[in-house]
């Protein structure tokens, strides 16, 4: 069966630091990848989602930025952390076709101080 | 554009039923239905694919309306463990992206 790993869980940064987040999916291949951020108490904003290896898509201009590396691993990053940047930040996968459902990870809960 | 979702909250008693709508303005080629409890991630619940398509899951059931470009889900004889935010996601045709609403809060007490 598919799984997902999301890590860390929970991360607390100062504003201006650096930001890794990792996601990898497990027992199926060439999946599409997704990253979203939710801020408290709202929907779900599509940050990138990626259908193959380098091949990234960004929806919302920000300081933010993904790669995929390997066909099962996503990562979002950024250089410079901004307080805005704080949420809950969710990655999916999902089969590469229309009309397939997400399935996400856990989630990263990221405070900016 | 973001699906508009309605009601943004509801309060019900165990055993109430209720519905939650979710409309666009532009055409669909799938409306997915996911609930997130609260601090946990969405788990999904189920697609639709096609007009006035209707599927089900135990006592949660789901409709799309593929000219009227909405869809609704149903939840009947509601237990305690439907509370949580439900969010509709929908797929424009040709692509595999998701465009999700604000959700709505539904809280079933005892």
């Amino acid at each position: 069966s598919q799984t997902i790993h999301q890590w860390p869980a929970t991360l607390v940064q100062p504003v201006g630091s650096p930001l890794s987040l990792e996601c990898t999916v497990e027992g199926t291949s060439n999946p599409n990848l997704y990253w979203y951020r939710q801020a408290a108490g709202r929907g779900l904003q599509l940050l990138f989602y990626s259908v193959g290896i380098g091949q990234i898509s960004s929806e919302v201009p920000q300081n933010l930025s993904a790669s995929r590396p390997q066909d099962r691993q996503f990562i979002l990053s950024s250089k410079k952390l901004l307080l805005s940047d704080s949420g809950f930040y969710l990655c999916a996968w999902s089969v590469p076709y229309s009309g397939q459902p997400q399935h996400f990870g856990d989630g990263t809960r990221l405070s900016i101080l | 554009q973001q699906p508009v979702q309605s009601p943004q909250a509801v309060i019900l008693r165990e055993g109430e039923d209720a519905v939650i709508n979710c409309s666009s303005s532009k055409a669909l080629y799938s409306v997915h239905w996911y609930r997130q409890k609260h601090g946990e991630a969405p788990v999904f619940l189920m697609i639709l694919l096609k007009g006035g398509e209707q599927k089900g899951h135990e006592k949660i059931s789901a409709s799309f309306n593929e000219k009227k470009q909405q869809s609704s889900l149903y939840l009947t004889a509601s237990q305690l463990s439907y509370s949580g935010t439900y969010f509709c996601g929908t797929e424009k045709p040709g692509y595999s992206t998701l465009t999700f609403g604000k959700g709505t809060m539904l809280l079933v007490s005892p």
